[in-house]
């Protein structure tokens, strides 16, 4: 089983949408949960951090699931440059240094 | 707002060839990791160093691979003879001590390495 699981999409929506990505970890002691957003052939970059009781940044809500190992990212009033790949990514618990694990991203493609 | 630098931006070299990819973190962190990602792929986690000592590295990190702080600002990731699946874009990253803003990793823009 992958250790961070993730629909690839791509996920084609109009301006103006709600979207919605799930993600799955298989590790139950993962201690901390993100949403990164990677532009095409750039650095991952961190969009969120995902919290036991849910935390919304203006347009996004990211939820954790911690009896379902489930992490969600909502979307909403999408934008034209939301278009991007959203990587689900959690920490590991060995050794307390904290590597990222990622998932493989799902692209969005926002369209007017 | 203080960032993580990368250089070269890209990097073409032979089979069997030495590269060093160079890194400089922001100023104030203490945790530098190394990951990979092959075009097309997710990223991977190669190795996180603290206290200049390895403390852990992946499967992927085998003998070919070796990374170093040789003074107080640059990390470097050094392949000492690539083969042509060491193609991908590496990313360095930093993280402040982990009371601060715990977990939270900034990444450099990352070099494309090709190797031909």
């Amino acid at each position: 089983r992958k250790e961070v699981e993730q629909d690839p999409g791509p996920f084609n929506v109009p301006e103006g949408a709600t979207v919605a990505f799930n993600c799955t970890y298989s590790n139950s002691a993962s201690q901390s949960f993100f949403w990164y957003r990677q532009d095409c052939r750039k650095e991952p970059k961190l969009l969120m951090s995902v919290y036991s009781s849910g935390n919304e940044d203006g347009r996004f809500t990211a939820q954790l699931n911690r009896a379902s190992q489930y992490i969600s990212l909502l979307i909403r009033d999408s934008k034209l440059s939301d278009s991007a790949t959203y990587l689900c990514v959690v920490t590991s618990v060995s050794g307390g240094y904290n590597k990222l694990i990622f998932g493989a991203g799902t692209r969005l493609a926002v369209h007017p | 707002e203080p960032e993580v630098t990368q250089t070269p931006s890209h990097q073409v070299t032979q089979m069997g060839q030495e590269v060093i990819l160079r890194c400089v973190p922001i100023s104030n962190h203490l945790y530098f990791y190394w990951y990979r990602q092959i075009l097309g792929q997710k990223v991977e986690f190669l190795v996180s160093f603290y206290n200049n000592e390895i403390s852990e590295k992946s499967e992927i990190f085998d003998d070919q691979f070796s990374v170093e702080r040789p003074d107080g600002s640059n990390f470097t990731l050094k392949i000492r003879s690539t083969k042509l699946e060491d193609s991908a874009m590496y990313f360095c990253a930093s993280r402040p001590d982990g009371t601060l803003r715990y977990n939270e990793q900034f990444f450099g823009p990352g070099t494309r390495l090709t190797v031909l």
